[in-house]
């Protein structure tokens, strides 16, 4: 039972392409989000949603758009692909928005390499 | 700007012997702290955390030392097994407007000798 799946795993495309990543979680939980990771190894948070509402939204291009159909999924989608965009992307999610001890539960990633 | 600091990228100890993986701050609102372990092609999963009203958190063969007028954290693992290595990724969180966002270290990649 994976708390935290992610689909696809993998993902290589063209520059200029448009692609989604999609994230569940099965843990109940009210807040998810996306991280980037990047050639450097990094972990940066793109944004989080609580109860299906953007609650962060860090500096990233308006290409990247989430979408949280319900408490369960968040979505990535990625419009006009470039080759900075190449990285792995995690998903997580914690239990609910706010208060300093909510660990966070991270998705396997999906590798996306832009050519 | 990095907030979070993990000066050294890898590590390497003795099967039994202790590890010690360090992580530096900046921010003085963190008042919440996360070691993360990661295992190649999965994601970050949580391993132990302190909050800055303590000193020292341990869990079975983890403990993590918080030194706040440093601010500085260290993660010891004794004693260090091969399953252990892994990269390690400290985390801190905090603030009134931060919530549940983490601002993570660059990672420190730990391998455990037989």
């Amino acid at each position: 039972d994976t708390a935290v799946s992610q689909t696809p795993k993998y993902l290589v495309t063209q520059m200029g392409n448009d692609k989604s990543i999609k994230c569940e979680q099965n843990l109940g939980h009210d807040t998810m989000y996306w991280y980037k990771q990047d050639s450097k190894k990094f972990l940066k948070i793109m944004f989080s949603y609580n109860n299906k509402e953007l609650i962060i939204n860090e500096t990233v291009p308006n290409r990247f758009s989430p979408k949280s159909p319900d408490k369960a999924h968040l979505n990535l989608h990625i419009n006009s692909l470039e080759l900075g965009d190449s990285a792995v992307y995690f998903c997580a999610s914690s239990q609910e928005y706010g208060g300093a001890y909510n660990e966070q539960f991270f998705g396997p990633g999906t590798r996306l390499t832009v050519l | 700007d990095q907030q979070v600091k993990q000066n050294s990228p890898s590590l390497s100890v003795q099967e039994g012997r202790i590890s010690i993986l360090n992580c530096d701050y900046t921010n003085s609102m963190f008042d919440y702290f996360l070691w993360y372990k990661k295992y190649p092609a999965e994601g970050p999963t949580f391993l132990i955390s302190i909050s800055s009203i303590k000193d020292k958190n341990e869990d079975g063969r983890f403990t993590v030392f918080l030194n706040k007028s440093a601010k500085h954290l260290s993660l010891h693992i004794v004693p260090s097994q091969p399953g252990d290595s892994a990269v390690y990724f400290c985390a801190a969180s905090g603030g009134e407007t931060s919530g549940s966002r983490l601002t993570f270290g660059e990672g420190t990649q730990l391998t455990v000798n037989p």
